[in-house]
This record gives structure tokens, sequence and C-alpha cells, in this order.
């Protein structure tokens, strides 16, 4: 079963429009969370990060959530750009079997057309 | 304040062959991860190290190594290259363990013919 689940795969939208990413993992003891941004054959690019005793973070026209209970987050991207298209990526942070490992998700790739 | 910086930026390998790829960490950074991210997937988890020692391990066969150094800067060895070994490495660095979230580097393209 998958660790973190990244819906949807893939996004096309016209520029403006209000977007909301999701992110599912199973293991409700995470440390954090961070959502990244790659563009294609790129490094990754951090976005926002949320420890596991906040609730949400923002910066710009993200805003990103956390809701450990029902092992979900969101990333809100407002007034999308075409500037904002690339694959965004969540990772959580646990300590577990093995110590400390880092969980990523495939991805959401989103397409922003002008 | 330099960012995490990887080294080469592309190399290509044959099969059997090993290979050290390296990272220098970000200016007071104490830690130390590397990831392995095939074409279209997420980035896996190879191991952390945190002040030299490693304190964490994803689930790559004992071929895959590493080190890090007093200046926090870091290697990953792969020993016999296998073709399924191609892919984008990435490392990234973090203060204290994660706490305040990582940094990436623009990772190493490796290919293995």
């Amino acid at each position: 079963k998958q660790e973190v689940t990244q819906i949807p795969a893939a996004l096309s939208v016209p520029e403006g429009e209000n977007l909301v990413l999701n992110c599912s993992f199973t293991d409700s003891a995470i440390y954090n969370l961070q959502w990244f941004r790659q563009d294609p054959g790129k490094g990754l690019t951090s976005l926002l990060l949320i420890q596991s005793s906040q609730r949400e973070q923002t910066s710009g026209r993200l805003n990103a959530s956390l809701d450990k209970s029902s092992g979900r987050s969101t990333l809100y991207i407002a007034a999308s750009q075409p500037g904002d298209s690339a694959t965004y990526l969540c990772a959580f942070f646990r300590v577990g079997t093995g110590g400390f490992k880092t969980i990523f998700g495939a991805g959401t790739r989103l397409f922003v057309k002008a | 304040e330099t960012g995490v910086t990887q080294s080469p930026t592309h190399l290509i390998k044959t099969r059997g062959q090993q290979v050290t790829l390296r990272c220098s960490s970000q200016s007071g950074h104490n830690t130390v991860s590397w990831y392995q991210q095939a074409l279209g997937q997420g980035p896996q988890f190879i191991f952390q190290y945190y002040r030299e020692e490693e304190n964490g391990r994803g689930n790559f066969p004992p071929r895959f190594s590493g080190l890090q150094f007093p200046n926090y800067s870091s290697e990953l060895n792969v020993n016999a290259l296998e073709l399924d070994d191609s892919a984008l490495y990435l490392c990234a660095s973090s203060a204290g363990l994660a706490n305040y979230g990582y940094t990436f580097g623009s990772g190493t393209r490796l290919t293995v013919v």
C-alpha cells in the first residue's frame, strides 16, 4: 500500500483558477510535512513546511493545511498562473524502524494554460 | 549563503562499474539525505546522515553506501551498477533533524548502459 498518495496525478487548468492539490498519508506519527515543486529535469524547490503541531502555513498565493488525524494535507494555489506549471510533491518526515525517513508522493503534474 | 550543490550534473557509466556522487550541504546544515528519482516518479529515500553518522535508511541494498564528512559534505557510492540504477539522484540538507525542512540540490543524472 502506498504510504503517500497524491490526487490528482495530473491537472490542466486555465489561468486564474484556484486549485486544490491533495496529499494523503497512512502514518499519523509524522514529524513534519513539506510541499515542493519540481520543474522538468530539475531539483526540488521547497514551498511550505508544516510541523506536526501546526495546522497550516501560508506563503503568497500558496496555503497548505495539515490534518494528522485524517492523514491529509492540501495545497491551495490561488489565481493560478502559467509559471505555476510544474510537478508538485508532498513529503512527510518520520521516525520509525530503520531510523529517520522521508516519504514522498508521486506528485501532481500541473499545467496552467495562458 | 550558498545552497546545496551536487556534482557531477550528468554521468554515464557501464553496468557493473562503481560511481561516487558528491554533495555540498547548505551553510549551517548538519543533516544530509539522498534520494533516487526514476522518471515520472517521486523521490525514493536512500539514507540520511546526521553529524557524520547514518541515522536512517530506506529500502536500498548495501551496494548503496554513503559518507558524511566533518564539513557536512557528503558522498553517495553505488557499487556493481545495474541498468535500473539509471535515475536522477538528489541530495538534500537540513539544519538539525529536518526541523526546518529540506533544501535540495539540482541533482545528478546517472545513466547506466
